[in-house]
């Protein structure tokens, strides 16, 4: 099945500044990356998605980039708030089946 | 907004009590998930319906947890008899009709604490 990894497990940014998360995945059958934002005691929550006939994709501060070869995908948050403290899941699947990374703590700082 | 309801939010129980977990799905989506949610970690899949059929519990632990989805609206996952092990976040997610992947609601979950 899909094994999906994150890095690096925790990343602190000074607010401002711009946070990059990495991942990869093994299946090269998987055509769907979202990534989820999950704030303390809540659920994930969708916060961009991108799928394999594209190789980025933009929404305001918040971007997605694809690179289906080497099969990973980076999440960009630039102009960092400190709203976006919270940690960060991406999953990579198709079929209605989705795999999860362990997760990436992100803190920005005032 | 629509929202996945989830019940209850806190559950803590002994080793070898029964414990049960309800979920509410956003009207209309077919597909309905249970993951497991270990502290630090990402969530895992526990069980797939496609409305009330299940497609996937390759992941289920099937001696001690069912999960049913009668009339293939709300869901219940049961674990009997529970473990220190079971201790996590149970998050129910749904999703709308088939075909391509799309995003998954999830709940607010249920934590559950086994002592």
């Amino acid at each position: 099945g899909e094994n999906v990894e994150q890095h690096p497990s925790t990343l602190s940014v000074q607010e401002g500044d711009s946070a990059v998360i990495k991942c990869t995945y093994s299946d090269s059958a998987s055509n769907y990356f979202p990534w989820y934002k999950q704030e303390l005691g809540k659920g994930p929550q969708l916060i961009i998605d991108i799928r394999s006939n594209v190789g980025e994709k933009k929404d305001q501060r918040i971007a997605v980039t694809l690179n289906k070869t080497a099969k990973h995908f980076s999440l960009h948050i630039t102009e960092t708030q400190p709203e976006d403290s919270a940690v960060y899941f991406c999953a990579a699947g198709g079929n209605n089946r989705l795999a999860f990374g362990k997760g990436n703590q992100v803190v920005v700082i005032p | 907004e629509a929202e996945v309801a989830q019940s209850p939010r806190y559950k803590i129980t002994e080793k070898s009590q029964a414990v049960a977990f309800w979920c509410d799905p956003i009207s209309g989506h077919a597909t309905l998930y249970w993951y497991r949610q270990i502290l630090g970690q990402g969530p895992e899949l526990l069980v797939q319906f496609q409305d009330e059929s299940v497609v996937d519990d390759s992941q289920l632990p099937k001696d001690r947890f069912s999960a049913e989805r009668l009339k293939g609206v709300d869901s219940t996952l049961k674990i009997q008899p529970a473990e220190l092990g079971d201790s996590a976040m149970y998050l129910c997610a749904t999703g709308g009709a088939g075909g391509n992947t799309g995003e998954l609601f999830f709940g607010e979950g249920s934590r559950l604490t086994v002592l």
